[in-house]
């Protein structure tokens, strides 16, 4: 698992509430990334980080921030949740992998349900 | 904007058969490839990948292949077993300068073998 752990892995909520998902990781990679995988879109990246305080948005990322204040952390926060934010929501990074080159790892998921 | 697309959405074998899963996409200055298998409820795994100067990659029964002029990468399984049902997701980066490894997934081959 590239040693990442998402947080919580299931959560339902209200519409109109502010949600916030976190991803933890314990190998000091400097890249991660949030996506959300939808039936029918497949997975689509939400924002991304590319070092402390660095981020930029994805292709889907209305209605939704990020923020990283330490390396091991990237939060991603639903400001007012709604029924369309419903979605599974995986935590990725960027880390070496076979032969020596860089690939992508991803957490188990959080399952998010908007009500 | 790279489109990628994942044929046939859905596979169902005997067991001991080998098989290939497509995968194609739509602007061939990729970065890389990586295929990715996710079970059930899952995240993803990282299974193989393929840089832009190979043309195959191998892990087990597992072989991976990139025409990366036409657009297309092909998973090749072995004598497939009932563990190996599961989703399978083709991933592209593409090229060009920049290094926040951002992934276009194709929306995945649900396959099922059937002992």
């Amino acid at each position: 698992d590239a040693g990442i752990t998402q947080s919580p892995r299931h959560k339902v909520t209200e519409t109109g509430t502010p949600v916030t998902l976190r991803c933890h990781q314990t190998e000091n990679h400097r890249y991660m990334y949030w996506y959300r995988q939808d039936p029918g879109h497949g997975l689509r990246l939400i924002h991304y980080s590319y070092g402390v305080k660095d981020t930029d948005k994805g292709e889907v990322s209305d209605g939704y921030s990020v923020s990283r204040s330490k390396t091991e952390d990237f939060l991603l926060t639903l400001e007012s949740a709604t029924s369309s934010q419903t979605s599974v929501y995986f935590c990725a990074i960027r880390g070496e992998g076979q032969g020596g080159y860089t690939e992508a790892f991803f957490g188990q998921g959080t399952r998010l349900t908007v009500v | 904007k790279q489109e990628v697309t994942q044929i046939p959405a859905a596979l169902s074998v005997p067991e001991g058969e080998n098989l290939v899963l497509n995968c194609s996409f739509t602007d061939s200055a990729i970065y890389n490839l990586q295929w990715f298998r996710q079970d059930p409820g899952k995240g993803l795994t990282s299974l193989l990948l393929i840089q832009s100067s190979q043309r195959e990659q191998t892990s087990g029964r597992l072989n991976a292949s990139l025409d990366k002029s036409s657009g297309r990468s092909t998973l090749y399984i072995a004598a497939s077993q009932p563990g190996d049902s599961a989703t399978y997701l083709c991933a592209v980066r593409l090229g060009g300068g920049g290094s926040n490894y951002k992934l276009t997934f194709g929306k995945g081959t649900l396959l099922t073998v059937n002992p």
